[in-house]
């Protein structure tokens, strides 16, 4: 079945420790999105990549940077990781661009920061 | 700027009794709507979406949702609720496109809990 997966589904990293979080689809979906979710709020989007093209929300801290090698596979890169960024960390897919497309969710890496 | 409300952190249901979670949205232009369920510990899933023409939209599971213009509403709603229904609700908009990606504005969430 098509799907976004990520991986680990459970991260524990040290303050101050980089830490990479991967996601992978296989919808060949054009556009990729990183959310950040903490205790069952609503997602916050972090950036998307279109295609190679890549966008960052104004309020996402420069702590957070991501890659995204090919359509396939998109990483978020944690620099120096700060107790405040323990959370759910989303990767998400649509189509293309329009808002006429839902997204389709990874099951979510929950980092845990010590 | 789009936003949604959903005005209940929590609902409760019997298992057999219809359903409903509350959605209001505020935006400019037609809006497209969408309601996501997440299960604990897992992402987001995709229910059902509103883009245009008939305001009852049916979606998976059994779920369905009404756009409301007038009322600016996009309840949803199930006829007999499960056990298994119990998760977290999501409503998201997005305004018409204009140029960005498609960037959700999500509520803040529903706790549905049906019992037995």
């Amino acid at each position: 079945d098509a799907m976004v997966i990520q991986n680990p589904r459970y991260q524990v990293t040290q303050f101050g420790k980089p830490v990479t979080l991967s996601c992978s689809q296989t919808l060949n979906h054009n556009v990729m999105y990183w959310y950040q979710q903490k205790s069952s709020q609503a997602p916050k989007l972090l950036f998307h990549y279109y295609d190679k093209d890549f966008n960052n929300e104004a309020d996402t801290p420069d702590n957070f940077q991501s890659r995204r090698p090919n359509t396939s596979f998109c990483f978020l890169d944690i620099r120096s990781p700060g107790l405040g960024d323990a959370a759910m960390y989303l990767c998400a897919t649509s189509r293309n661009l329009e808002g006429i497309y839902e997204q389709y969710f990874g099951p979510g890496t929950r980092l845990t920061v010590t | 700027a789009q936003s949604v409300a959903q005005p209940e952190d929590q609902v409760n249901v019997a298992e057999g009794n219809p359903l409903t979670v509350k959605c209001t949205y505020s935006v400019s232009g037609n809006p497209y709507l969408f309601w996501y369920v997440q299960y604990p510990n897992r992402g987001l899933q995709f229910l059902l979406k509103y883009i245009t023409g008939d305001n009852l939209v049916k979606g998976s599971y059994g779920f369905e949702a009404e756009f409301n213009k007038s009322q600016t509403s996009f309840h949803l709603k199930k006829p007999s609720a499960l056990v298994s229904d119990s998760a977290l609700y999501f409503c998201a908009v997005r305004a018409p496109d204009t140029g960005t990606a498609s960037k959700l504005t999500f509520g803040t969430g529903t706790r549905l809990q049906v019992t037995l």
